[in-house]
């Protein structure tokens, strides 16, 4: 069953604005993953979390875990254009890694 | 170049047939998986493999059949396509313990 669901669904914003993606899930995990899709390709990956770590950073990227709430957010500081995309929270349940759970996705426009 | 390939980028066929959707990568990765993603739907997990001769089904897996001969590759075949498999498909790989999805580029499936 699905898990991730991110929100807003879409975003739209001026570049060197944040953007800010939220996602809830359901039940207990061992990790969260966000992952970004450009048009017409597959998903590549970003970070990962741990159900143990509350906050984690990457270049422009900072993720949080609130793991009482069940709920993960993304920032991106500074946009670029080149940060247009869709974002996708994927979550592990307890049994493992090899049955992610996404969400249905984040549609993120930056104008220049 | 190292990665993971998809054939064929697009594919048309008409119901009943069989059409076999094909993956390969070259990292020597573990774990391969096949998802379908649908508007309103995210991606879905359809199976999984674990290394060559081990595969595992994920939550929509009616209808589809894998195989895993060799640890590069892992095709994916609709037995007798329908309507409702009209999809993009994403093979992806993973070498194991908690390392991330990598995907490939997606196969765009039209059933007639």
């Amino acid at each position: 069953s699905q898990q991730g669901e991110e929100d807003p669904q879409a975003l739209s914003i001026q570049e060197g604005e944040n953007a800010t993606m939220n996602c809830s899930y359901k039940t207990s995990i061992n990790n969260l993953q966000w992952y970004r899709q450009n048009s017409g390709r597959g998903l590549v990956h970003l970070i990962l979390i741990r159900s143990n770590e509350r906050e984690k950073h990457s270049g422009r990227l900072r993720v949080t875990l609130d793991t009482s709430k069940k709920s993960s957010s993304l920032l991106i500081t500074a946009s670029r254009a080149a940060d247009t995309a869709s974002y996708f929270c994927a979550t592990a349940p307890g049994g493992g890694n090899n049955r992610l759970a996404f969400g249905k996705g984040n549609q993120v426009v930056v104008i220049p | 170049d190292a990665g993971i390939t998809q054939s064929p980028r697009y594919k048309i066929t008409e119901t009943g047939r069989q059409v076999t959707l094909m993956c390969h990568q070259t990292w020597s990765h573990s774990y391969m998986f096949w998802y379908r993603q649908d508007l309103g739907h995210g991606l879905r997990l359809i199976y999984y493999s674990a290394a060559a001769d081990i595969t595992d089904k994920g939550e929509v897996s009616d209808g589809y059949v894998v195989s895993r001969s060799k640890t590069e590759n892992f095709p994916l075949t609709l037995e007798s396509a329908t309507r409702s498999q009209t999809s993009v498909y994403f093979c992806a790989s993973r070498p194991g313990g908690e390392s991330p999805l990598h995907f490939g580029n997606g196969t765009r499936l039209t059933v007639t």
